[in-house]
């Protein structure tokens, strides 16, 4: 079972403000993802890593920036929260099984921080 | 990256075996197939994975035909518990140039 910790677990923000939500594993995995996830839709990939100094944008165009200074920590910044970015964001980590274990590529998901900005 | 195809929704009732079938018609040679789970308001769990045939663990199996085409979860006895979001995806290990992709996934209500 990996170990993935996301603070705050909910938040309730005015617009405007400049906000940073954290995600932090012990697994010492390289990859690392952020999702954004509106109630009842679909999981959208914003922000990816494959290690220190490594950061890519994903699929869905965001407003949000991340870093990547240390394995364990992928923290995801708002520069200035809007009502749109009200969403529930998934940290998740990406581990490869040791070869010739015949097994595929697992992610592990954080328990996710809910944002509200009004 | 091969596309998956499943069900949006399911209806079943406590006790009964629930199977839910992906398909997955271009797959290549390197992908795996894993299925996760989705509480609301929790990230994914991962349930099962599998290559070829049946695998089966504590929670579900997972039958793989021979041509790889498409997979069935398999969920023994469901229980209200049981009631989430299961996606299914398919993918290479260690293809990091490749993100794994959530598509809508099957919304299984289980009901009393």
């Amino acid at each position: 079972e990996a170990d993935i910790y996301q603070t705050p677990r909910y938040l309730v923000i005015g617009t405007g403000k400049k906000i940073t939500l954290e995600c932090s594993q012990t697994m010492g995995h390289d990859k690392m993802y952020w999702y954004q996830q509106d109630p009842g839709m679909e999981l959208h990939l914003i922000h990816y890593s494959y290690g220190v100094n490594s950061t890519e944008k994903g699929d869905l165009s965001s407003e949000s920036t991340v870093s990547r200074i240390r394995t364990e920590h992928f923290p995801l910044t708002l520069e200035s929260a809007r009502p749109s970015h009200t969403s529930q964001y998934l940290c998740a980590t990406r581990v490869s099984p040791p070869l010739l274990a015949g097994d595929g590529d697992t992610q592990y998901f954080g328990p996710g921080t809910r944002l509200t900005v009004l | 990256l091969a596309k998956t195809t499943q069900p949006i929704s399911m209806d079943s009732y406590e006790g009964q075996e629930v199977n839910i079938t992906c398909s997955h018609n271009n797959i290549a040679t390197n992908d795996y197939i894993t299925w996760y789970q989705q509480f609301p308001s929790q990230g994914p769990r991962f349930i099962i994975q599998g290559y070829k045939t049946k695998v089966t663990n504590e929670v579900a199996s997972l039958f793989i035909p021979a041509d790889r085409k498409s997979s069935t979860l398999s969920l023994p006895r469901v229980s209200l518990s049981d009631t989430a979001v299961y996606y299914c995806l398919v993918g290479a290990t260690y293809n990091y140039g490749q993100n794994f992709v959530f598509g809508p996934g099957t919304r299984l209500s289980v009901l009393p």
